[in-house]
């Protein structure tokens, strides 16, 4: 089951604009993880989020989460032609199984108009 | 260089036939991953292992089998039970986080597509 939704779907914006996608969960998580995904290749970690923590930043990305909404957000400042891919949030769970993997949204797909 | 490394990046096969997909690691990992991708789609989780030796059915395993013999390598098979193969595979792995996952580590993928 999925249990992370990513909005908007798509999202078409101006090169040097900013870009905001959002990702809601339904359970009790121990982290949350965005990652990018250039059409046909693998996936690539931006940045993980722990669940006591609200607000983070990497360089041109800020991703805020809200536990008690069960939300995340990812804005993507002063895009480039470059940021064009899909972008996926995905969650680990609490677990006293260890590390059993991540579970992903269906994506946003970004595109830069240059 | 480190990292992962699947094979074969693209896979034909006919209905009835089983196929294996490779994928192997040099990041001294515990904990690794295969994933399923169709389009449009997020990742659906098949398998993990966390150790040598050990692995655990995903949300949909049915049709799949995997080993873990080495730490470095995590193959899947995608047998002739499984209705569905075509789809992107996507292998993973990860250091396990505080008893939690970390940070996934993906591998380019393999596209299989049965004819």
């Amino acid at each position: 089951s999925q249990q992370g939704e990513e909005d908007p779907q798509a999202l078409s914006i101006q090169e040097g604009e900013n870009a905001t996608m959002n990702c809601s969960y339904k359970t009790s998580i121990n982290n949350l993880q965005w990652y990018r995904q250039n059409s046909g290749r693998g996936l690539v970690h931006l940045i993980l989020i722990r669940s006591n923590e609200r607000e983070k930043h990497s360089g041109r990305l800020r991703v805020t989460l809200d536990t008690s909404k069960k939300s995340s957000s990812l804005l993507i400042t002063a895009s480039r032609a470059a940021d064009t891919a899909s972008y996926f949030c995905a969650t680990a769970m609490y677990s006293g199984g260890g590390a059993d993997g991540l579970t992903f949204g269906k994506g946003t797909h970004l595109i830069i108009q240059p | 260089d480190g990292g992962i490394t699947q094979s074969p990046k693209y896979l034909f096969r006919k209905e009835g036939q089983n196929v294996t997909l490779s994928c192997e690691q040099n990041l001294n990992h515990d904990a690794m991953y295969w994933y399923r991708q169709d389009p449009g789609q997020g990742l659906r989780l098949i398998y993990y292992s966390q150790i040598v030796n050990d692995f655990q059915k995903g949300d949909i395993a049915e049709g799949y089998s995997v080993s873990r013999e080495k730490k470095e390598s995590f193959p899947l098979t995608v047998t002739s039970a499984q209705k569905n193969p075509t789809a992107f595979y996507l292998c993973a792995s990860s250091m396990v986080l505080a008893g939690n996952t970390g940070e996934l580590f993906f591998g380019e993928g393999s596209r299989l597509t049965v004819l």
